[in-house]
């Protein structure tokens, strides 16, 4: 079965710097897709970025971008420029083969500080 | 446009008691699915479907029915509720049956089982 794992449970950032929220997976596929999901304190979730693994490129969302790599299945999420809206729990999640489950990891929980 | 409404939003129900949480969606989506969120533990996929009439069980199935008549709605029922079941509950649909695309969430249903 496929798993994701999200090691930080929690992490915090001052306004303006850069963070990076860390993604493993595992999973036998060859083609798959991976996405982060933000949850804010009003509990809606968010598609925040998106990304196929046939595709070498890393995805870009404004101030949001991914560090994709395959091979050590690993898929980070990068927020630059942080800011006060930013402050949600984040979600990994994985979809896969002819699979229709999209796996999420357990969130990390982020605070930006001003 | 609503999006994907889940009803109700809050719901509080004495051990053995039953209820539907209600979900509709008016993008047209094929899947649509029901997922939980417990502290440390992220969202699990509790029951999904793919079409009208097409559903089937994802990780943690025992306890929810549910069924899928029309493309729009798809309610989730708790025949006999646990505190186990105490839970966020989310609805969640998407254009993509591959689940390749992205998940449109509900706002969320918080249940508590006393």
């Amino acid at each position: 079965a496929q798993t994701v794992t999200q090691s930080q449970p929690e992490m915090s950032v001052q306004e303006a710097e850069t963070v990076t929220l860390s993604c493993t997976y595992d999973t036998s596929e060859s083609n798959y897709y991976l996405f982060w999901y933000k949850q804010p304190p009003s509990r809606q979730m968010i598609l925040v970025i998106r990304q196929e693994a046939y595709k070498q490129q890393n995805a870009t969302e404004n101030r949001f971008s991914v560090n994709f790599q395959k091979a050590a299945k690993s898929f980070s999420l990068k927020i630059s420029d942080s800011q006060l809206g930013d402050t949600a729990m984040y979600f990994c999640a994985y979809s896969g083969g002819s699979n229709y489950k999209l796996t999420f990891g357990k969130g990390t929980l982020l605070t930006v500080n001003p | 446009n609503a999006g994907v409404t889940q009803t109700p939003k809050f719901q509080v129900l004495k051990t053995g008691q039953s209820m539907t949480l209600q979900c509709a969606q008016d993008m047209n989506h094929e899947y649509m699915s029901w997922y939980r969120q417990d502290p440390g533990m992220g969202l699990r996929l509790i029951h999904y479907s793919v079409g009208a009439g097409i559903t089937d069980q994802g990780e943690v199935p025992n306890g929810y029915n549910v069924s899928r008549s029309t493309t729009e709605d798809f309610p989730l029922r708790l025949l006999s509720a646990a505190p186990s079941q105490t839970s966020v509950y989310f609805c969640a649909s998407s254009l993509s049956i591959t689940n390749t695309g992205e998940l449109f969430f509900g706002e969320g249903s918080r249940l508590t089982v006393l």
